[in-house]
């Protein structure tokens, strides 16, 4: 069975950082892109970022270019998002997904709530 | 960056009632490349359609979708009590961004 679950969220001041994680099981993570997709409270999906199977290429919403940083380690099955500078706006439920065929997603994680309040 | 318009925002209806929910896209998305989810509160999205048409796993088939170029269709054939949810389409062709709908909440009426 396929599953992703996340941690790392909580709360954190304005200008702070962050980092999230995600575990992989029930599939060779190797395999796949992944990526992060975020939901404000009582709005809609945001992409933020995805990293291609390797860990070689990765690619960044405008809004969180230059601040966040999304990584894998294969050999442990973990995807993972590091967070600076971080500002209200980026208030969410952060979501790791497996890329299917360019970006669609079969598998979701349960998401982790991050919350930037002073 | 391909912006989805989904509309509209809230879809009325009553159990055993169709439901079709639009998005349209600000310009062509490529090979079809259109998924839709349901997400219900405290839920995770949960993927029905990619590819335009095509249903994931396991999703029922008074579940369909339809479309290409930049008009896409979600139907619900005859709504079901656990169909009342919001939907969300998502373009995943080309390049990034890859973009979802501002979504539309289907309701009991």
């Amino acid at each position: 069975e396929v599953q992703l679950v996340e941690s790392g969220g909580g709360l954190v001041q304005p200008g702070g950082s962050l980092r999230l994680s995600c575990e992989a099981s029930g599939f060779t993570f190797s395999s796949y892109w992944m990526h992060w997709v975020r939901q404000a409270p009582g709005k809609g999906l945001v992409w933020v970022s995805r990293i291609n199977s390797e860990g070689s290429s990765t690619t960044y919403a405008d809004s969180v270019k230059g601040r966040f940083t999304i990584s894998r380690d294969n050999a442990k099955n973990m995807l993972y998002l590091q967070m600076n500078s971080l500002r209200a706006e980026d208030t969410a439920v952060y979501y790791c997904a497996r890329g299917q065929q360019g970006g669609y997603y079969y598998y979701w994680g349960q998401g982790t709530l991050v919350t930037v309040s002073s | 960056e391909i912006v989805l318009t989904q509309s509209p925002g809230t879809l009325s209806l009553s159990p055993g009632e169709r439901a079709t929910l639009s998005c349209r896209a600000s310009q062509s998305v490529s090979s079809s490349y259109l998924a839709w989810y349901q997400q219900k509160p405290g839920q995770a999205p949960r993927l029905l359609i990619y590819g335009a048409s095509s249903r994931a796993t396991g999703i029922p088939d008074r579940f369909s979708g339809s479309g290409s170029g930049t008009d896409f269709t979600l139907t619900i054939s005859r709504l079901e009590p656990e169909d009342f949810a919001v939907y969300y389409c998502q373009q995943y062709g080309g390049s990034p961004p890859l973009t979802f709908g501002g979504g539309t909440k289907v309701e009991i009426k």
